[in-house]
This record gives structure tokens, sequence and C-alpha cells, in this order.
């Protein structure tokens, strides 16, 4: 199974940016990479995901080496709202044809006034 | 509103006391899937199904049982809690193979004594 990497935990000052990396040096070359968000034990939210090209939805933006190595999860503006625990997933398969999502224990994004 | 609810939101039980948390889904989505979140651990996948009575084991089934007899409704059965089953538990939905859009609920907090 493809795993990540993700450092435990970053700060980011509010009205910044903050980029989020992501290693997964044994992705296979089907296998999407997947962002989900935790806020306080809340049900995870599903942000973006990719495959090789870069991507950008209302919520954030995803790039992704030319390698498909590593990537980041960009936040163009944070806001404390954005203060959570962020998941770098790569899907794998599971049985029935279903493919299946593995959670590791993420990022602790901590954005400040 | 689509949502994903559960019930109860927080449980306190005995050990060998059999319990039911219900899981219900408004969404019309096929692939239904159960989740614990322990400390350290992040989030490990019990059970997962497919569709109406098509159910399989994720990566910590022990303990559990599911059912899917319909679509909107897939409830985990703790037959004989024990307290290292003591977890935060969520239930999670997603259109047919798009696993990667996954909707989760709130969250079923679970102390077993």
């Amino acid at each position: 199974d493809a795993k990540t990497t993700q450092p435990p935990s970053m700060d980011c000052a509010e009205g910044r940016a903050a980029n989020l990396p992501c290693n997964h040096s044994t992705i296979s070359g089907n296998e999407y990479v997947y962002w989900y968000r935790q806020i306080h034990s809340q049900g995870p939210q599903y942000i973006i995901h990719g495959l090789k090209n870069n991507e950008t939805n209302e919520m954030a933006s995803l790039i992704i080496t030319e390698d498909r190595k590593s990537s980041t999860l960009i936040l163009p503006h944070a806001t404390l709202r954005d203060t959570a625990v962020y998941y770098c997933i790569v899907r794998v398969s599971g049985g029935h044809n279903t493919d299946k999502l593995i959670f590791g224990t993420g990022t602790r994004l901590q954005v400040f006034p | 509103e689509a949502q994903v609810t559960q019930n109860p939101r927080y449980l306190i039980t005995v050990t060998g006391k059999k319990l039911t948390v219900t899981c219900s889904q408004n969404m019309n989505h096929e692939y239904m899937s159960w989740y614990r979140q322990d400390p350290g651990l992040g989030l490990r996948q019990i059970y997962y199904s497919m569709n109406v009575e098509v159910t399989d084991k994720g990566d910590v089934p022990e303990g559990y049982k599911v059912s899917r007899k319909e679509k909107r409704n897939f409830p985990l059965i703790l037959e004989s809690p024990s307290p290292n089953q003591t977890s935060l538990y969520f239930c999670a939905s997603s259109d047919g193979l798009q696993v990667e859009t996954q909707y989760f609920g709130p969250g079923t907090r679970l102390l077993v004594l």
C-alpha cells in the first residue's frame, strides 16, 4: 500500500498562504492523492484530489510534483477557521473492486491571528 | 440538506452490554463505511458496504458487526463491547466508487467501562 508522510504540525498567520507538504514516494501510476481535513473531532471533510496535474477548487490548490512523489496543499488565505488536522491520503485498492482511503495521522495546522 | 446522521452522539456503557450505533444518509449513496479514531492512530476503517446486502471487512473489524438491509442505513453493532472499543466512531458515505468524496457523519463518542 502506498503510504504518505506529513509533518505532525505547522503554524500559519491568518491571511497568509498555508502550504502543507506530503510525501508519497511509493505511489503507483494510477493512484490518486486526496486531501481531507478534520476540525476538532468533527467528521473529516473532503478538500481536493488529483492524479498528476495541479488542481484548484474553491477551498484549496493541490500541487503535485512531476515525479508524483510529493504534493503540497495550498490554502491561499488562511483563516482561523482553517485550524484543523489535514490528511494527505493515497487511495488503495480494496475488496469487491472497491478503493479505500487510508488515513494517517495528518498535519495539525494552527492558524494564529 | 445532504447529510450523514449518527445516533447516539455520545454513549457510556458497560462491558458486555450489546449496543448499536445507527448511521443514515439521505444522498442515495451506494458506498457506506465505518471508521474509528483513536489518539495517535488516525482513522481506521472497520467495515464498509458497496450496496444493499454487500459488506466487507476493513482494517479493524474484530468485535464489530454491520448490516445493510436498506440503502440509506448502515448500523454498527457491538455484540459484547469491551473497554478497548472506547473510541470516536465515524460513519461515511459516497456515491458508488467515488470514495474520494466521502461525506462523514458528526461522530459518536463511545466509552465502555
